[in-house]
């Protein structure tokens, strides 16, 4: 059975340009999340989808994030635009289901460096 | 709000014990977590433990929780160079669906 993919691995791009990362999760995987890494710090939670609809997306840090589910499969995660601060490492997660909160499975990651 | 500190890093020698400590702020933590990522790898859940637990062993892992203290510890028996990794404490609550991580510590192995 496939793990959670994410795409790219690497993204570097220029403050103000735009980017979008994608995240498949677990084939039958109703819930995805969305975490990410800064500057070495702690891994920070940024949203929860059920299916197509954001459960939780309290920690999304400003309008400029948009993430999207459409048909309940893949997500993705569009920074635009982007600045000097977004650099990190943005991981995907899924779970079957939110009463077995520690199932979630994490994805390798997308490391995006914004210069 | 919830908060999870650990040191960042630690250096054992090979064979020996490693220790890694963690604390949180949140009391109603439900669920606390080890995770382990690897150079280039995803987070790999190593180990959980529920809050009404005080200790749970797996091979060569064990882990300890005093919740009074708000204190979690994962003791690696007989570390080998693959268990090279940055180590996350982590902690959820049952009301809630996100996870929350510590910065991580990066376990080395010398020989």
């Amino acid at each position: 059975e496939a793990g959670v993919t994410q795409f790219p691995s690497h993204s570097v791009i220029e403050k103000g340009q735009t980017v979008t990362l994608r995240c498949d999760p677990i084939s039958g995987h109703d819930n995805l999340y969305w975490y990410r890494r800064v500057m070495g710090k702690e891994i920070k939670f940024l949203l929860h989808f059920v299916k197509e609809s954001k459960q939780d997306e309290s920690g999304m840090p400003n309008n400029r994030f948009l993430a999207e589910r459409t048909g309940g499969t893949y997500s993705t995660l569009k920074v635009q635009p982007a600045e000097l601060e977004d650099s990190g490492v943005y991981f995907c997660a899924s779970s079957q289901g939110t009463a077995l909160i520690y199932e979630q499975y994490f994805g390798p990651g997308t490391r995006l460096t914004v210069t | 709000g919830e908060d999870v500190e650990q040191s960042l890093f630690l250096s054992v020698r090979e064979g020996d014990s490693s220790v890694i400590n963690c604390t949180y702020t949140d009391s109603s933590s439900t669920y606390l977590y080890w995770y382990k990522q690897e150079p280039g790898a995803g987070l790999q859940l190593l180990t959980y433990i529920f809050s009404n637990m005080d200790m749970k062993q797996d091979q060569r892992l064990t882990v300890l929780l005093n919740k009074k203290d708000k204190h979690l510890s994962l003791r690696i028996a007989d570390t080998q160079t693959g268990d090279s990794a940055i180590y996350f404490c982590a902690e959820s609550s049952s009301s809630a669906s996100k996870i929350i991580f510590g910065s991580g510590t990066r376990l080395s192995i010398r020989p």
